[in-house]
C-alpha cells in the first residue's frame, strides 16, 4: 500500500517551453502532496505544499509564477515548470500524506532536462 | 532552529556490520523522525519512523534510538548487507498543522562492501 506515482519519469525539453508532471497517489487520499527539488548528491529542497482544493503555500525563495501547482483532487497534483530555462534542469519528487497522518510517500521522481 | 544536522557524510561498513547514521535537532516541537532510504534515480522510500514517547523503535535489520533530552536519534541497520548501499535521509516533523513539512537532514551515503 501507500503507492504514488509520477509521470513522466524523465522528460527533455527546450529552453522556453513549459513542462507538466503529474503525481498520483494511486491506493490512497492525499489530502496534501508536497513537491520537492533534489541536486545531485543533495537532500530534498521542499518546494511547495499543496492542500486539496486549496492554492499550494511556496517555501521561501521559489517563485510561484515558475512553479505552477494544482491539486485539483485527492489523489492527483501537477507541477507545471513555466518557460523552463537549464537551471531548472534538476530531479523534482512528489510526496504525498494519506489523510492527516505523519507519514510521507514519495513518488519515483522526475528527471528534468532543459537544453 | 529548523535544522536537522545529519552525519557521517558518508560511510562505509563491511558486509555483516552496523551500520550507524545519526542526527541532532534544535527545535523541541519536532514530534515524528522518519528514515527513509534512497537509491541513485529513485525517489526516498519510508523505512522506519518514531515518534518521541518512545526511546526505541525496532523493524528487522532497522532500529531507530531516540534521546528526547539530548535532541538526537539515531539509525542502526544490524548485518548489513550490500543491498543496503543507498543514501539514508533522517527528517523531523513539527507538531500541529495541516501540513507538517518534514525538515531533511543532508544525507548519508551508505556503501556495505562484500
Amino acid at each position: 500500500g501507500a503507492v504514488v506515482s509520477q509521470h513522466p519519469s524523465r522528460v527533455i525539453c527546450k529552453s522556453g517551453t513549459s513542462v507538466k508532471i503529474e503525481c498520483r497517489s494511486l491506493d490512497f487520499q492525499a489530502t496534501t502532496m508536497f513537491w520537492y527539488r533534489q541536486f545531485p548528491k543533495k537532500s530534498l529542497m521542499l518546494m511547495a505544499t499543496s492542500n486539496e482544493g486549496s492554492k499550494a503555500t511556496y517555501e521561501q525563495g521559489v517563485e510561484k509564477d515558475k512553479f505552477l501547482i494544482n491539486h485539483a483532487s485527492l489523489t492527483l497534483s501537477t507541477l507545471t515548470v513555466t518557460s523552463a530555462h537549464p537551471e531548472d534542469s534538476s530531479f523534482y519528487i512528489c510526496s504525498a500524506r494519506p489523510g492527516l497522518t505523519y507519514e510521507q510517500y514519495f513518488g519515483p521522481g522526475t528527471r528534468l532536462t532543459v537544453t | 532552529q529548523q535544522q536537522v544536522k545529519q552525519s557521517p557524510q558518508s560511510l562505509i561498513v563491511q558486509k555483516g556490520g552496523i551500520s550507524i547514521i545519526n542526527c541532532a535537532y534544535e527545535n523541541t516541537a519536532f514530534d515524528y523522525f522518519p528514515w527513509y532510504q534512497q537509491f541513485p534515480g529513485k525517489g526516498p522510500a519510508l523505512l522506519i519512523a518514531i515518534r518521541p514517547d518512545v526511546s526505541e523503535k525496532k523493524e528487522g535489520r532497522f532500529t531507530i534510538s531516540f534521546n528526547k533530552s539530548a535532541k538526537q536519534f539515531s539509525l542502526h541497520i544490524m548485518d548489513s548487507q550490500p543491498g543496503d548501499s543507498a543514501t539514508y535521509f533522517c527528517a523531523a516533523s513539527p507538531l500541529g498543522g495541516a501540513t507538517n513539512k518534514l525538515i531533511f537532514g543532508t544525507g548519508t551515503l551508505l556503501a556495505v562492501q562484500p
